[in-house]
């Protein structure tokens, strides 16, 4: 079965910039996307087609792909950005969807 | 608005049968995939399948084939995931979300359906 692999946890001051990788053997040939999950809450979409951020995401959030590793980036973390982060993807003949191992991000 | 709303908690036993759905609206409900994401307690998300409400047509993660089933009535606009004998390890909380299918990602998502199985 496909996997995506990402760090368990990142921790990151207020203002700084947290970087999440994500790698997998597909993604040069498949897009990414990225989710945010809080507690008690549904997963949002944060970044999709690598590096497109829906309407009312806010701008710090970005992405960007390189090989086979794909980077969720938050610029100027603020406190609500503590929660679980996902990367997501399918296989080359999108008969198989596959979400990364998550990681948790801190605010310190 | 579009929106998916899901059905709501359920505590069941093992061996007893349960069909949880998501119903969609705000949207054209046949035109887009369904997909079905499973989240264990402190764990991560698995994607289990899709369903594409247009003809019902599926695609399984082999981890959950044959141990669940999705299908959808679009005369109604909900699709429905189903287990004919609930274990423990079905404990979960449940997400159905549309697919961007030409992007491959989720655009949005149910609120999920907490599923309890304990004897």
């Amino acid at each position: 079965s496909y996997e995506l692999t990402q760090p368990p946890s990142v921790s990151v001051s207020p203002g700084q910039t947290a970087k999440i990788t994500c790698s997998g053997d597909a993604l040069p040939k498949q897009y990414a996307s990225w989710y945010q999950q809080k507690p008690g809450q549904a997963p949002v979409v944060v970044i999709y087609k690598d590096n497109e951020r829906p309407s009312g995401i806010p701008e710090r959030f970005s992405g960007s792909s390189s090989g086979t590793t794909v980077t969720l980036t938050i610029s100027g973390v603020q406190a609500e950005d503590e929660a679980d982060y996902y990367c997501q993807s399918a296989d080359s003949s999108v008969t198989y969807y596959v979400f990364g191992t998550g990681t948790k991000v801190t605010v310190l | 608005e579009m929106q998916l709303v899901q059905s709501g908690a359920e505590v069941k036993k093992p061996g007893e049968s349960l069909k949880i759905s998501c119903e969609g609206s705000g949207y054209s409900f046949t035109n887009y995939w369904i997909a079905w994401v499973r989240q264990m307690p402190g764990k991560g998300l698995e994607w289990m399948g899709i369903i594409f409400p247009g003809d019902s047509k599926t695609k399984y993660n082999p981890s959950f084939q044959g141990q669940v089933t999705m299908s959808a009535d679009k005369s109604i606009s909900t699709a429905y995931l189903q287990w004919s004998s609930l274990k423990a390890s079905d404990t979960a909380m449940y997400y159905c979300a549309r697919v961007k299918s030409n992007y491959v990602y989720f655009d949005f998502w149910g609120q999920g359906s907490l599923v309890t199985v304990s004897s």
